[in-house]
């Protein structure tokens, strides 16, 4: 089974600043996609980026990137010039490449707190 | 709008009642997903449909059930089997492995 493992419960940067939060994952499979997600107090789940695992290069989404390193299953985040509004739970999380209908798995999720 | 809609927000139930979380999307979608979240916890997988009429069991079944007899609904019952069934509900759905799952506003589920 797939695992997806979030070693930091909790981080803090200050605003205008950059934080990496980690992510690891276990598969054997070679097709898969990897997400983070966010959750703020609303707990609304919104996407923040998305890899696929095929591609070597590193996606990016403004203020977001991953770095991806697929033979260390390892998928950080980094959100350069932190934002009050990044403060949230984030959320790693791994997909099988199946057509459709494959399941997400979810770390446990990184509490990140922005300091003004 | 296209999305989820997860109803209701909030639920409260006595210990030992049966309950229904509802949940609709009219995004076309083949697979619905419910997901459970403890306080400081991530979410973890408790059924989950890849087409009408057919489901499997996620990593925490025990305790709840599903039924998708139509494709825009994927209702979860939370029984009396359930231990300690006080959390918060996801319902997403999605299609693609490429695609990110859409979620639903949750459910705040409290039994006493």
């Amino acid at each position: 089974a797939q695992t997806v493992t979030q070693s930091q419960p909790e981080m803090s940067v200050q605003e205008a600043e950059t934080v990496t939060l980690s992510c690891t994952y276990d598969t054997s499979e070679s097709d898969y996609y990897l997400f983070w997600y966010k959750q703020p107090p609303s707990r609304q789940m919104i996407l923040v980026i998305r890899q696929e695992a095929y591609k070597q290069q590193n996606a990016t989404e403004n203020r977001f990137s991953v770095n991806f390193q697929k033979a260390a299953k390892s998928f950080s985040l980094k959100i350069s010039d932190s934002q009050l509004g990044d403060a949230a739970m984030y959320f790693c999380a791994y997909r099988r490449g199946e057509t459709s209908g494959s399941r997400l798995t979810f770390g446990e999720g990184t509490q990140l707190t922005v300091n003004p | 709008d296209g999305g989820i809609t997860q109803s209701p927000k909030y639920l409260f139930r006595k210990e030992g009642q049966n309950v229904t979380l509802s949940c609709e999307q009219n995004l076309n979608h083949d697979a619905m997903y419910w997901y459970r979240q403890d306080p400081g916890q991530g979410l973890r997988l408790i059924y989950y449909s890849q087409i009408v009429n057919d489901f499997q069991k996620g990593d925490i079944a025990e305790g709840y059930s599903v039924s998708r007899e139509k494709k825009e609904s994927f209702p979860l019952t939370v029984t009396s089997a359930q231990k300690n069934p006080t959390a918060f509900y996801l319902c997403a759905a999605g299609d693609r492995a490429y695609s990110p799952l859409h979620f639903g506003n949750g459910t705040r589920l409290t039994v006493t």
